[in-house]
């Protein structure tokens, strides 16, 4: 029973245009949802979070949106470049769990130039 | 600071044997999580450790993997026996405080192929 799901395995998006990374989740205790951007052969690192009494958060080029209702984020990157080509995990947590995070199965990016 | 270490980076092994992985978590962190990756269920949490205490294991597969943490500064996961299922990548993450959003912090992992 996946609580966190990235339906999408991959995706290909031109230099310079928007990439959006989507992920859904199932448990309405999650109350902080994060990103992680993975280079092969490295451990995932932490790109940008949102709490949940937030719907949108902004670093730089990257935009997190969270949809409670619908019990839905997107990571949004504009724009694009080749350098973010990676593979994107989205996860989320319940503070009531001592920080335990919960992953998506990954999204792989590839920006072509 | 040098961040999470990892080690060995690479481990072969064939079936039966057991493995050891090693991890230093960030000094001054308090939490502790192994994280195994595959590419059929992706990124699982096995355990997590507060201040060298195992919170939850319910993400351990089986009696074959424990993990111990006897000290602030290093924890060591093993499988015995392993088995050629147990292929996979093994992250080690910490977090710098108790409860709160904090973000954890990987290691690069273990790269373990079981013959």
């Amino acid at each position: 029973d996946q609580q966190v799901k990235q339906n999408s395995p991959s995706l290909s998006v031109q230099e310079g245009r928007i990439s959006i990374l989507n992920c859904d989740y199932t448990n309405s205790m999650f109350d902080y949802f994060l990103w992680y951007k993975k280079y092969p052969a490295e451990g995932p690192t932490f790109l940008i979070s949102i709490s949940s009494i937030k719907d949108k958060n902004e670093d730089g080029r990257f935009t997190v949106f969270l949809n409670k209702s619908a019990k839905h984020l997107s990571l949004h990157i504009v724009p694009s470049q080749p350098g973010d080509s990676a593979v994107y995990f989205c996860a989320a947590s319940d503070h009531n769990q001592g920080g335990k995070l919960i992953f998506g199965q990954g999204t792989e990016l590839s920006v072509k130039p | 600071d040098a961040g999470v270490i990892q080690s060995p980076r690479h481990e072969v092994t064939e079936m039966g044997q057991e493995v050891t992985l090693r991890c230093k978590p960030i000094s001054g962190h308090d939490y502790l999580f192994w994280y195994r990756q595959t590419m059929m269920r992706g990124l699982e949490l096995l355990i997590y450790f507060n201040n060298n205490v195992p919170i939850d294991d319910s993400g351990m597969p089986e009696d074959r993997f424990s993990a111990k943490m006897p000290n602030a500064s290093f924890s060591t996961l093993k499988i015995q026996p392993s088995e050629p299922r147990d292929s996979a990548v093994y992250f080690c993450a910490s977090k710098p405080l108790a409860g709160g959003y904090n973000e954890q912090f990987f290691g690069p992992g273990t790269r373990l192929t079981v013959l």
